[in-house]
């Protein structure tokens, strides 16, 4: 079985400030791996994904994300965030070639970025 | 380009009323799934649908939640003699093939009496 932990619950951070938002999985097989953002009653919006390939993913909103296979982390960093970036992010799995194709959800880390 | 669409976005009802939830996928999309976020909580997996097939519902809970996907029409989630105990909001995603990213709508946020 997989499992997503996101150790901070909410992170405060000064406009603009770098952010780290931590994520670590478990799985005894390969993922996929997601970050998603959800602004107050809205749904999830994708900022970005990792399938293969290059470990450094670039997203949407300047945002970026390592995979690291040795530490099962995925962590999401942007080096300048706003004020607009204050949403809730969520750090999901899915697991490759398997049979099916749902997302395992971490419990998410409020950001909340001050002026 | 529509993305997918959620209706109601609200719905309230009363213990023991049926509450059915809507979800249209985004055009081409043939892949549905349904989420439920309780409060202070991540995104629980339901179920995976495909065209008319169940694919995976390890995430139901084993009565009164039910879901289809018909070969036309909308996807819906149905739950039936509603407890206080299913107020949550509900996300509908889809996706256009297998293992490729789920683009999800704003949700139907369900309140029960």
């Amino acid at each position: 079985a997989q499992s997503v932990t996101q150790l901070d619950s909410q992170v405060p951070v000064f406009e603009e400030a770098p952010v780290e938002l931590r994520c670590n999985y478990s799985s005894s097989v390969s993922v996929y791996l997601f970050w998603y953002v959800q602004y107050p009653n809205q749904g999830l919006q994708l900022l970005l994904k990792y399938l293969s390939g290059s470990t450094l993913v670039k997203g949407i909103n300047g945002f970026e994300a390592e995979f690291n296979k040795s530490q099962t982390s995925f962590h999401l960093r942007k080096p300048s965030v706003h004020i607009s970036d204050t949403a809730e992010y969520f750090c999901a799995v899915s697991t490759y070639g398997g049979a099916t194709n749902k997302l395992i959800f971490g419990t998410g880390t409020l950001l909340a970025v001050q002026p | 380009n529509a993305g997918v669409m959620q209706n109601p976005r609200h719905l309230v009802r009363r213990r023991g009323q049926e509450a059915r939830l809507r979800c249209s996928p985004m055009k081409g999309h043939s892949h549905v799934y349904w989420y439920r976020q309780l409060p202070e909580e991540g995104l629980k997996f339901m179920v995976y649908l495909q065209k008319e097939n169940i694919i995976d519902e390890s995430g139901m809970p084993k009565e009164r939640f039910s879901a289809e996907f018909p070969k036309e029409g909308p996807s819906i989630l149905r739950i039936q003699q509603v407890v206080r105990g299913d107020s949550a909001a509900y996300f509908c995603a889809s996706s256009d093939s297998y293992n490729q990213p789920q683009h999800f709508g704003d949700g139907t946020r369900l309140s029960i009496l």
